[in-house]
């Protein structure tokens, strides 16, 4: 089926180490997004790419970095895990940033716990 | 005070019931209101959107946009077990998403 593949699924790091988190779309998407679930704190959303090149900060993008390696991978890195960061990640993809109407489609999600 | 409220429940409901969710926002610049379906352990995905104030159905959803009070409804009719979820209201502005924190809606059978 199409829409957002991300992996892995589950994670668990030790304070300090770094992980990449992948996502891939195969809907001809030009922007993608990466947002954190928190209890109480809904989605905020961390990095995103308008299009394929280009990448901008969101709410919470202390403590992460992205690469947008294609138009269809766009990867998150934690590159010193804090215990902060333990979180649900979600990465989604829409057909553009300034059609967002239609809504984003997401992917499963990560689930990060930092010890 | 925040651009989008939402209530987080939890919100317990008998079969059968009509149930009403709510969100508040506070820019005017809002242009597009939409409602995510989000089940355990996995993405939100779309369940409606609409654009102007008034009303937009789609079997048993309803979505209601009241831009004067700024305030954004969704009905659910005969709610069903499966209905059991975490509803997300969201908004677009600035070709950015903006998310409530949702409500998390039990349907009791």
């Amino acid at each position: 089926n199409a829409g957002v593949t991300q992996t892995p699924k589950f994670q668990v790091l030790k304070t300090g180490q770094s992980m990449t988190l992948q996502c891939a779309q195969d809907m001809n998407h030009n922007s993608m997004y990466w947002y954190r679930q928190d209890p109480g704190m809904g989605l905020r959303l961390i990095y995103y790419s308008a299009s394929e090149g280009t990448t901008d900060k969101g709410e919470v993008p202390n403590g992460y970095n992205v690469s947008r390696l294609n138009k269809r991978e766009f990867s998150l890195r934690l590159e010193s895990a804090a215990p902060s960061q333990t979180s649900v990640y979600f990465c989604a993809s829409s057909e553009r940033a300034g059609q967002a109407l239609w809504g984003y489609t997401f992917g499963s999600g990560t689930r990060l716990t930092v010890v | 005070q925040k651009e989008v409220e939402q209530d987080p429940g939890p919100l317990s409901v008998p079969e059968g019931a009509i149930v009403s969710l709510n969100c508040t926002y506070s820019n005017s610049a809002f242009q597009y209101f939409m409602w995510y379906r989000q089940y355990s352990r996995k993405g939100p995905e779309l369940l409606m959107y609409t654009y102007s104030s008034g009303n937009k159905e789609d079997g048993r959803f309803t979505a209601q946009v009241d831009k004067s009070s700024k305030y954004i409804s969704l009905f659910i009719r005969d709610s069903q077990p499966s209905d059991s979820a975490t509803y997300l209201c969201a908004m677009w502005r600035d070709d950015k998403i903006i998310f409530g924190k949702g409500t998390r809606l039990h349907i009791l059978p």
